[in-house]
């Protein structure tokens, strides 16, 4: 089935820093990706949509200046968090969907947890 | 209201048990439905789709109400490998999925 990876799969930063997640579809092309994140003992939140050639659109309440995306091919999408603080350390988890058909399946990274020091 | 509500849990149920989980979603527009399993520090994966005439696999069923907004998961003859939470998550607009807070199972021997 398709599979969809994340890289890297966890990262230990310190705070101030910048920490790049990249998403990728290994076979098969996803002009939309989505980006969660995943507070312990939490469920899911969506950030934000991921479009390739233009814009993402981001959550209410998710900053896009920090959690900047850039979606520049359609198996590829990376999420940074800029200036990272220990409050940003979470679990991180793409999805993309199986078609371009609207309520597709969807295919879910391996996640990438980060820590803040 | 949270848009797609569970019982957290934890249920703990024996070896063999047969256990249900509940889901209501507040969005009457909603078009898809899933339930997810999650173990522990992993991502979601797909453990079946709903639909309203209900679909069994295997050990487990699901069950869709429209009218009631209500998901249901039935999971009979619980084994230890089936301990994890499990996310009802809805798909209202597109691809964009929103999760419920998930249901804890721990199956003991």
């Amino acid at each position: 089935g398709a599979v969809v990876s994340q890289h890297p799969s966890w990262v230990i930063c310190k705070s101030g820093t910048s920490v790049k997640i990249e998403c990728r579809s290994l076979d098969f092309q996803a002009t939309t990706m989505f980006w969660y994140r995943q507070f312990p003992k939490q469920s899911l939140m969506l950030m934000a949509t991921s479009n390739e050639g233009s814009k993402a659109t981001y959550e209410q309440g998710v900053e896009k200046d920090k959690f900047l995306i850039n979606h520049a091919s359609l198996t590829l999408s990376t999420l940074t968090v800029t200036s990272a603080h220990p409050e940003d350390s979470s679990f991180y988890i793409c999805s993309a969907p199986s078609t371009g058909l609207a309520f597709a399946e969807q295919y879910f990274g391996p996640g990438t947890r980060l820590t803040v020091t | 209201r949270k848009e797609v509500e569970q019982d957290p849990g934890p249920f703990n149920v024996p070896e063999g048990a047969t256990v249900a989980f509940n889901c209501t979603y507040s969005n009457s527009a909603s078009q898809s439905f899933f339930w997810y399993r999650q173990d522990c520090r992993k991502e979601p994966k797909l453990l079946m789709s709903v639909y309203s005439s209900g679909n069994e696999d295997g050990r487990f069923t699901a069950q869709l109400n429209r009218a009631s907004q209500y998901i249901s998961l039935l999971i009979r003859d619980s084994k230890l490998s089936d301990s994890a939470t499990y996310l009802c998550v809805v798909n209202n607009a597109g691809n964009m999925l929103t999760f419920g807070g998930g249901t804890r199972l721990m199956v003991k021997p």
